[in-house]
């Protein structure tokens, strides 16, 4: 099991971007799949993407022309970018390990808000 | 890709066993066997309970298990005990490559 630690801004205007890193304590990135999840406030999870231990990525196809997310190997960090973000954006962003098909290890979750 | 459904809610007395349900299509959890369930506590993080439908990680208590018919997953948890109650997410992967998770069920132990 590794932990992992997360952070970025938690407040941002309308149209701004969404940052936040995600840090993998006592392991490596090498070898796993890595994957964003975020969580409206009282509303249920959503899947936001993943990225492969070769790069590549997956993203939710309803976010995906907003999405970015990358990985910093020599930091053993990996990172989510949502631009243009409105209210609809905010919630609760985890990152999260995967096992196979699965997210077996969870940040501890960030809270973005999106405000004018 | 549209979310799985479950019920919004299901109770329980303690010691009871219940199911939560979780419906799909034949594109996803009607297509693989590849369902996972999370449990999350109230200001918590989820916790993955079980995996590829059927299979446990290390630590989670057997009173929790998997299955699958057709187009649907479900959680049956035994022995129903107060610590249960949360709110419990299933999760499938896709035909389009990519993951789905479910509405969400509130579980209450009465």
């Amino acid at each position: 099991q590794v932990q992992l630690q997360q952070w970025g801004a938690g407040l941002l205007k309308p149209s701004e971007t969404l940052s936040l890193t995600c840090a993998v304590d006592g392991g490596s990135l090498r070898g796993y799949y890595w994957t964003w999840i975020r969580q409206p406030p009282g509303k249920g999870l959503e899947w936001i993407g993943e990225i492969s231990p070769t790069g590549g990525t997956k993203y939710n196809l309803s976010l995906k022309s907003r999405v970015t997310i990358s990985v910093d190997t020599s930091k053993t960090q990996f990172s989510l970018k949502l631009s243009s973000v409105t209210a609809a954006d905010t919630a609760v962003y985890y990152c999260a390990r995967n096992g196979l098909r699965d997210c077996v290890d969870w940040g501890q979750g960030t809270l973005v808000t999106v405000s004018s | 890709q549209s979310a799985l459904t479950q019920p919004a809610s299901v109770s329980g007395s303690p010691g009871q066993s219940i199911t939560i349900s979780c419906t799909g299509t034949s594109s996803d959890i009607g297509a693989y066997n590849y369902v996972s369930w999370y449990q999350q506590h109230p200001g918590k993080a989820p916790k993955l309970m079980i995996w590829d439908v059927t299979n446990w990680p290390p630590g989670i208590s057997y009173r929790f298990s998997g299955s699958k018919s057709g187009n649907t997953a479900s959680l049956t948890i035994s022995g129903l005990q107060a610590e249960d109650e949360a709110d419990y997410y299933c999760a499938s992967y896709t035909s389009s490559d990519i993951y789905v998770f479910g509405t969400g069920t509130k579980v209450t132990v009465l």
